[in-house]
């Protein structure tokens, strides 16, 4: 079936622009986050959400990080006012059910690769 | 502090040799702990995972690792490794609320 899809794929922006980055999690998974990934690191949390309440945003930079899920599926992650200290891959990852139990596995998305310039 | 440390940035190995990538972790409670192995341009795909039980765990394209709670590791092996095994490896440990906490990476090289 399909996986996680992003878009878009790759994004550049000039210094003060706002972008949007999408995700489409796979079909009826509950639990969605956003990491971000600066160049020769490993993924850093950004936000969760479980259907469509965000249950932790403590991984946000700043305020000029949003991100929405409302009606539980398609999220998207926006920066306002975007800074060159933006630019990394965005990724997205979607799970099936709640946390706990040997069956949790996060599905990773392909992320956006967004460069402030 | 949750953390995840994984000492070798860049390890190179010959295509057939065993590998052995290292990962300590730092978690109060009983960590539960993945390996996610990362190609140019994919997302991260999942290699294997422990939650409970058995320490030695088999994953996907013949990886295991193996849990030691009195070292804090979670190293991960292959007895002979494929050229198409080249990519960036990540140790991560999922944090009570299921976020995924990870290492810094290891580099992957394979010489033929």
């Amino acid at each position: 079936g399909a996986g996680v899809s992003q878009s878009p794929r790759y994004k550049v922006a000039k210094r003060g622009q706002d972008v949007a980055l999408r995700c489409d999690p796979i079909s009826g998974h509950v639990s969605l986050f956003w990491y971000q990934q600066a160049l020769g690191q490993g993924p850093e949390f950004l936000t969760y959400f479980q259907n469509e309440a965000q249950l932790d945003k403590s991984g946000l930079p700043s305020d000029r990080f949003f991100a929405e899920r409302p009606e539980g599926s398609v999220s998207t992650l926006k920066i306002q006012r975007t800074q060159q200290e933006d630019s990394a891959v965005y990724l997205c990852a979607s799970s099936l059910a709640r946390w706990r139990g040997s069956s949790y596995e996060q599905y990773f998305g392909p992320g956006t690769r967004l460069t402030v310039t | 502090a949750q953390s995840v440390t994984q000492p070798d940035i860049h390890i190179t190995v010959s295509e057939g040799a065993s590998l052995e990538l290292r990962c300590n972790y730092s978690y109060g409670a009983t960590p539960y702990l993945f390996w996610y192995v990362q190609s140019p341009g994919q997302g991260l795909q999942l290699l294997l995972k422990y939650f409970s039980g058995d320490t030695l765990v088999q994953g996907i394209k013949g990886f295991e690792a193996e849990f030691k709670r009195s070292q804090s590791s979670f190293n991960l092996r292959k007895p002979s490794v494929h050229w198409s095994d080249a990519a960036e490896y990540f140790c991560a440990v999922s944090s009570n609320t299921g976020k995924l906490i990870f290492g810094q990476g290891t580099t992957l090289q394979v010489k033929p």
